[in-house]
């Protein structure tokens, strides 16, 4: 009974390909989030949506399109990858205080 | 400017022994709130602990206690009797903006290592 699962776990691919990571949360929250954390462990917000509206898009390239069909779900597709995309992508959602995060999902680039 | 700054980039303790891992902020809201995550080494981001800036007491979870001081706008992490199980990143994190358009800043993180 996870409360936010994140598929796949690793994810392994070349440049310039299209991937998808996908997002579910069993909590019953309105809101859900995309973080980045980079190779030095630093983690920021790449979006975030309120019940199925895009809220906050930080300064992301618009390579990166996030999709949310409901409010338990909000997948990450990411067009024509970079080598620099290489990071672990994590999805959260949140109550009225607290984001709770799924394990989180480490892609590489090739 | 850095909203959350951890000035300890690693710690190594003594099992048994309590740790504090600092965290200072920088908001001008009046209204945020705080949080301490750990990040093991298998990956997870879990939630350990959440402070409010109107909370009158310290936020308490079992062994981990938040010292909330406000005018120096300090929010360490104090864990007590460390077991090695509490070796991982531990992460300070501020939450701002408007409920519905929140997100977390988060620290650069402390890596805690407990010996045995």
């Amino acid at each position: 009974d996870t409360a936010v699962s994140q598929t796949p776990k690793y994810l392994v691919t070349q440049m310039g390909n299209d991937k998808s990571i996908k997002c579910e949360q069993n909590l019953g929250h309105d809101t859900m989030y995309w973080y980045k954390q980079d190779s030095k462990k630093f983690l920021k917000i790449m979006f975030s949506y309120n019940n199925k509206e895009l809220i906050i898009n930080e300064t992301v390239p618009n390579r990166f399109s996030p999709k949310s069909p409901d409010k338990a779900h909000l997948n990450l597709h990411i067009n024509s990858l970079e080598l620099g995309d290489s990071a672990v992508y994590f999805c959260a959602s949140s109550d009225r205080d607290t984001q709770y995060f799924g394990p989180g999902t480490r892609l590489t680039v090739l | 400017a850095q909203k959350i700054t951890q000035t300890q980039p690693g710690m190594f303790v003594q099992e048994k022994e309590a740790v504090t891992l600092d965290c200072t902020y920088d908001t001008s809201d009046p209204s945020y709130g705080l949080f301490w995550y750990k990040q093991p080494s298998s990956g997870e981001m879990i939630f350990l602990i959440y402070q409010g800036s109107y909370d009158q007491q310290n936020a308490t979870e079992g062994r981990y206690s938040l010292n909330f001081q406000k005018a120096r706008k300090s929010a360490n992490l104090v864990i007590s009797a460390s077991q090695l199980g509490d070796s991982a990143m531990y992460f300070c994190a501020m939450r701002e903006g408007d409920q519905g358009a929140q997100k977390l800043v988060f620290g650069q993180g402390t890596r805690l290592t407990i010996n045995p």
